[in-house]
């Protein structure tokens, strides 16, 4: 139990265009959903937290007009990277937890969406 | 400026033998210190944490040793395996239940 799905796994895109990466919690409901992002042999960094039904939450230095969090359902969030830069290139990923699982260790991840901007 | 670091991005162990991963964070405030396990094309997956009030927490081959006074933690592997074969992230909470993480280590160990 407990998967998380994102898709894509992997995407090219056009400098200046947008792309969207859906988040999914396959067998439980995800009250919360956070994105994340990792440059090449860098930490993950948190990028927004984002609760079911109301605005994400950004953190600092990540830009919200660029980055679009939706989490419109208990088991949908979308990331879209708008008007993207080559600086945008990154390894971005999901995770999800519940209510039903409040530990801290219990946050589950997606396999990650590699974007490529040319 | 990361709060979470993992200096060796890689180590390589035979098998049978232990690995040591070493972490080192710098907020004093966090209060809980996870381990995660990543392969390859999947999302990490959680395995051994230890809170803040402990010094150490031991789950069947894996152990994580946390030394406070000198803000690291480690997680021992023994014996190690090829399937252990991977990278591990090591990742600490605080308060806010925000989750701060190191760059990782890829582990190897050889048959």
């Amino acid at each position: 139990g407990a998967v998380v799905s994102q898709h894509p796994s992997w995407v090219i895109c056009k400098s200046g265009t947008s792309v969207k990466i859906e988040c999914r919690s396959l067998d439980f409901q995800a009250t919360t959903m956070f994105w994340y992002r990792q440059f090449p042999k860098q930490s993950l960094m948190l990028m927004a937290t984002s609760n079911e039904g109301s605005k994400a939450t950004y953190e600092q230095g990540v830009e919200k007009d660029k980055f679009l969090i939706n989490h419109a359902s208990l088991t949908l969030s979308t990331l879209t990277v708008t008007s993207a830069h080559p600086e945008d290139s990154s390894f971005y990923i999901c995770s999800a937890r519940s209510l039903d699982f409040p530990g801290p260790n219990e946050q589950f991840f997606g396999p990650g969406t590699r974007l490529t901007v040319l | 400026d990361q709060q979470v670091k993992q200096n060796s991005p890689s180590l390589s162990v035979q098998e049978g033998r232990i690995s040591i991963l070493n972490c080192d964070y710098t907020n004093s405030m966090f209060d809980y210190f996870l381990w995660y396990k990543k392969y390859p094309a999947e999302g990490p997956t959680f395995l051994i944490s230890i809170s803040s009030i402990k010094d150490k927490n031991e789950d069947g081959r894996f152990t994580v040793f946390l030394n406070k006074s000198a803000k690291h933690l480690s997680l021992h592997i023994v014996p190690s395996q090829p399937g252990d074969s991977a990278v591990y992230f090591c990742a600490a909470v605080d308060n806010f239940n925000k989750f701060y993480f190191g760059s990782g280590t890829k582990l190897n160990v050889k048959p």
